[in-house]
């Protein structure tokens, strides 16, 4: 299976700063058909996983532009331009290049 | 609009059996893949299983032996079975629907499971 590496584990911000999260993947996740099925998925407390990005870069509907994910092959990269109060939570990377699907331990949005 | 909600017993004894339902609306279950993905209390996520828009499966390898995953398009559900319940078990059961370009666009709310005797 498809190990995917999330650092840092933790991540401590002030409001409006910009923060990265790491993904790292054991094997390449470009697919045969040039995809790269890799998302980004934010679970607030309490509340089921949400879809943030697909495609590596590609914003779901509704999600603000202060979010952008880019990589290639096997590191990949979610940048948040200016925290805000709603962004607190567990951010995890999520594979479907290859079967079976696989997350990354999540990295935790914390204020400082 | 498209909704997923999970349903099951909350708590199980060791050596049973796990039965889940996900009830779906919004959508048809022979048009979309609808997997099941658990989460250990304070753990990451882990995939479950799949059961495709043709009606076949497939199952996460460490799980294959003691998972079922079926549905009943009348009745827009999928079930979940799962035997031989381990402590290591007790998590929260989300069922998500796969859309375009392989993505879980839709979860539905959870039910948490324990398993303790």
């Amino acid at each position: 299976d498809v190990v995917l590496t999330q650092t840092p584990p933790t991540l401590l911000a002030t409001i409006g700063q910009s923060v990265s999260i790491s993904c790292r993947s054991s094997q390449s996740l470009l697919h045969s058909n040039g995809n790269t099925y890799l998302n980004w998925l934010l679970q607030r407390t309490g509340q089921s996983p949400q879809p943030l990005i697909y495609l590596v870069s590609k914003l779901e509907s509704g999600v603000p532009n202060r979010f952008s994910g880019s990589g290639s092959g096997t590191d990949f990269t979610l940048k948040i331009s200016g925290v805000e109060a709603e962004d607190l939570g567990v951010y995890y990377c999520m594979q479907f290049t290859h079967y079976p699907p696989t997350f990354g331990g999540g990295t935790k949005l914390e204020l400082k | 609009q498209v909704q997923l909600k999970e349903s099951g017993p909350g708590l199980v004894k060791p050596s049973e059996t796990l039965s889940l339902t996900c009830t779906v609306s919004g959508f048809s279950l022979t048009s979309y893949h609808v997997s099941w993905v658990r989460q250990p209390p304070g753990k990451g996520l882990e995939w479950m299983g799949v059961i495709w828009g043709d009606g076949s499966t497939a199952y996460n390898s460490a799980l294959k032996s003691r998972l079922s995953i079926s549905r009943d398009t009348s009745k827009s559900q999928v079930f979940l079975k799962m035997s031989s319940l381990k402590t290591e078990d007790t998590a929260t059961y989300y069922c998500a629907r796969e859309v375009s370009y392989l993505r879980f666009a839709y979860w539905g709310q959870g039910t948490l499971v324990t398993v303790s005797s």
